[in-house]
């Protein structure tokens, strides 16, 4: 399979824990893109990487939120001190330049 | 700032009918338009992309609208199918930078 995946698929955490998110992108792409989706709601941008660099990062991410893309391959999204607010479903996507997005099959977050 | 929406949250259609959906967008930088599908569990996947040199593009059953002067673009799905049923969202993107999801409209197709 060479699509995007992400792992866990579904994470459940108490409030207060730290939490990793990763995702590996289709090999080829050099864009990497982190969204969250709540119910009912389209997926909301997080942030985006171009190889190893972050282009973007939304206002809706808080200082908790932090994504890295050490070396332009795999991607991590960590969220610290979660709050029950953060339930949601993180999702990867990749893309070659500014081509359409593939996503993963996401990561769903619940915080007790 | 919704800077895309899709007023319709759900749409009911009989097989074999045609299906339309509808986005409305505010941004006039937005620049390429794009239709996603999604399953329940699994993440949303490309459906049909126009950029904004052109008012239609057409791939087998799936035919997109843009109509630049009103910013709103639609989706025809023709004939619709049991299969077809999902969840749809439009987006947009300026400058090929990130793109913007609209809510989301549910479409099932009865049989």
């Amino acid at each position: 399979d060479t699509g995007v995946s992400q792992d866990p698929r579904h994470k459940i955490t108490k409030r207060g824990q730290n939490v990793t998110f990763r995702c590996d992108p289709i090999s080829e792409h050099n864009r990497l893109y982190w969204y969250r989706q709540t119910l009912g709601q389209g997926p909301e941008f997080l942030t985006y990487f171009q190889n190893e660099a972050q282009l973007e990062k939304s206002r809706l991410l808080s200082d908790r939120f932090s994504a890295e893309r050490p070396k332009g391959s795999f991607s991590t999204l960590e969220i610290q001190r979660t709050e029950q607010g953060d339930s949601a479903m993180y999702l990867c996507a990749s893309s070659f330049n500014t081509g359409e997005l593939f996503f993963g099959e996401g990561s769903r977050l619940t915080v007790l | 700032d919704q800077q895309v929406k899709q007023n319709s949250p759900s749409l009911s259609v009989q097989e074999g009918r045609i299906s339309i959906l509808n986005c409305d967008y505010t941004n006039s930088m937005f620049d390429y338009f794009l239709w996603y599908k999604k399953y329940p569990a699994e993440g949303p996947t490309f459906l049909i992309s126009i950029s904004s040199i052109k008012d239609k593009n057409e791939d087998g059953r799936f035919t997109v609208f843009l109509n630049k002067s009103a910013k709103h673009l639609s989706l025809h799905i023709v004939p619709s199918q049991p299969g077809d049923s999902a969840v749809y969202f439009c987006a947009a993107s300026g400058n090929g930078n990130k793109l913007v999801f609209g809510a989301g409209t549910i479409l099932r197709v009865k049989s």
